[in-house]
């Protein structure tokens, strides 16, 4: 068991529809990240957010829209994904820098 | 561009003996360093951290850093057929206000009993 909790944790979705991935965390953590991992290659990152508030974006196309509710919480949006999008996504936390970051068991999404 | 290396593998080593994963990385100024183990279809999980030249031992797991030949390395005493996984070695970012980590691209431990 992870103390930062992705759900869902499998997603199976068209390329029209709009879905939620959700991640929580009560470790207090100030920091929280956004990954996404394709087969047999490293977490790529995509957001981090830092006391609630974007403070990277790498260069991630629009159709996923991240958003940080309060602390505890951070979403990713997604609309309109492609085929390729199909991958494990994973959310982190950590204390602030240079602390560890801590995933959750990932969300696998499928795109078809 | 900010390169963390690793041997993708496999390492294959018997049970009982000792696993040695190396990662060498391009950023001299580097403070922070990571070690996660990764099975197969499940999440990177923590297993060492390290921020000071020298060894750091957690029960089975030692790692060691040398700033100045810019290597992190991973050891494991006493290799257990569960220990079988993906090491991604991570190194954190030095720019600054960034929480960021680059990763490398894992070694992958085979232990056969």
């Amino acid at each position: 068991d992870t103390e930062v909790t992705q759900t869902p944790k499998h997603l199976v979705m068209g390329m029209t529809n709009k879905k939620s991935l959700k991640c929580e965390q009560h470790m207090g953590h100030r920091a929280m990240y956004w990954y996404k991992q394709k087969a047999k290659k490293p977490p790529e990152l995509m957001f981090v957010y830092s006391y609630e508030k974007l403070s990277i974006n790498e260069s991630v196309p629009s159709r996923f829209s991240p958003e940080c509710p309060n602390s505890s919480l951070l979403n990713l949006h997604l609309h309109a994904l492609q085929p390729e999008d199909s991958a494990l996504y994973l959310c982190a936390s950590s204390q602030d820098q240079p602390q560890p970051q801590h995933f959750g068991d990932g969300t696998r999404l499928s795109i078809l | 561009q900010k390169e963390v290396e690793q041997n993708s593998g496999p390492l294959s080593v018997p049970e009982g003996a000792i696993a040695s994963l190396n990662c060498t990385y391009s950023d001299r100024g580097s403070q922070s360093f990571f070690w996660y183990r990764q099975y197969s279809g499940k999440s990177p999980e923590l297993i060492m951290f390290i921020y000071s030249n020298g060894d750091k031992e957690d029960g089975r797991f030692t790692a060691q850093l040398n700033k100045a030949s810019q290597y992190v390395s991973l050891l494991i005493r006493d290799s257990q057929p569960s220990d079988s996984a993906t090491y991604l070695c991570a190194v954190k970012d030095t720019s600054g206000g960034y929480q960021k980590v680059t990763f490398g691209t894992g070694t992958k431990l085979q232990v056969i009993p």
